[in-house]
């Protein structure tokens, strides 16, 4: 199974900064990589697919990046509705694997 | 725009089986690709396999394959998940979600049910 990877598993920001997160993949998986957001109580929304890609609706402040085993979800001008939990996941093969998920929360 | 409901939280006993259900409003049931996932209390995503309706194809995690069965009801737009076996292990939220494909083979998850919350206790 291919292991992903998240650093960090939490942060701490305020509202208008930019924030980074990693997932780092542990065999190359081009650019099969999504990102979710999930709020709590909620089910995960499916932010970004294939590294980069903006699915319809989702803010432009939203950036995804990488190839192969590193990939990047940048988060430009943090807003208040941003704070959650983000998830990678790869669909190179299956099974699916998720990272282990980053909490963003107000500092 | 397709909606996924599930059906109500679930307490069981070990040992004992659930069976959770997933009805689709809208879209093209019969042709999508439904995925089952779970979330522990406080952790990550889980995938469990997903099923494919019209095809009849199902594919489980070797985690589950000995104690899960997928199925759909193409009439009524409804897949299930049936787990077996269950142990303190089990106690998570069940979710359906759909799956979105893109031109080059991606493939994402975008449309989830609301979570069934099954505790086995």
């Amino acid at each position: 199974d291919i292991q992903m990877t998240q650093s960090p598993s939490s942060l701490s920001a305020s509202v208008g900064d930019e924030v980074t997160i990693t997932c780092r993949a542990s065999q190359n998986i081009s650019t099969y990589l999504n990102w979710y957001q999930q709020k709590p109580g909620k089910a995960p929304q499916f932010l970004i697919y294939a590294a980069s890609s903006l699915r319809g609706g989702v803010p432009s402040r939203f950036t995804g990046s990488g190839s192969g085993t590193d990939f990047t979800l940048t988060i430009s001008g943090l807003q208040p509705e941003d704070f959650a939990t983000f998830f990678c996941q790869q669909c190179y093969t299956t099974p699916l694997t998720f990272g282990g998920g980053t909490r963003v929360e107000i500092k | 725009q397709v909606q996924l409901v599930q059906s109500g939280a679930e307490v069981q006993k070990p040992g004992s089986s659930v069976k959770v259900s997933c009805k689709a409003a809208g879209g093209t049931f019969s042709t999508d690709t439904f995925s089952w996932l779970r979330q522990a209390p406080g952790q990550g995503l889980e995938w469990m396999g997903r099923i494919i309706p019209h095809l009849g194809l199902t594919r489980y995690t070797q985690k589950f394959q000995d104690r899960v069965t997928f199925t759909a009801d193409t009439s009524t737009s409804t897949a299930y998940m049936e787990l077996r076996s269950l142990r303190s292990e089990d106690t998570a939220l069940y979710y359906c979600a759909r799956h979105q494909t893109f031109q080059g083979g991606a493939a994402g998850m975008d449309v989830w049910g609301q979570g069934t919350m099954v505790i086995v206790s």
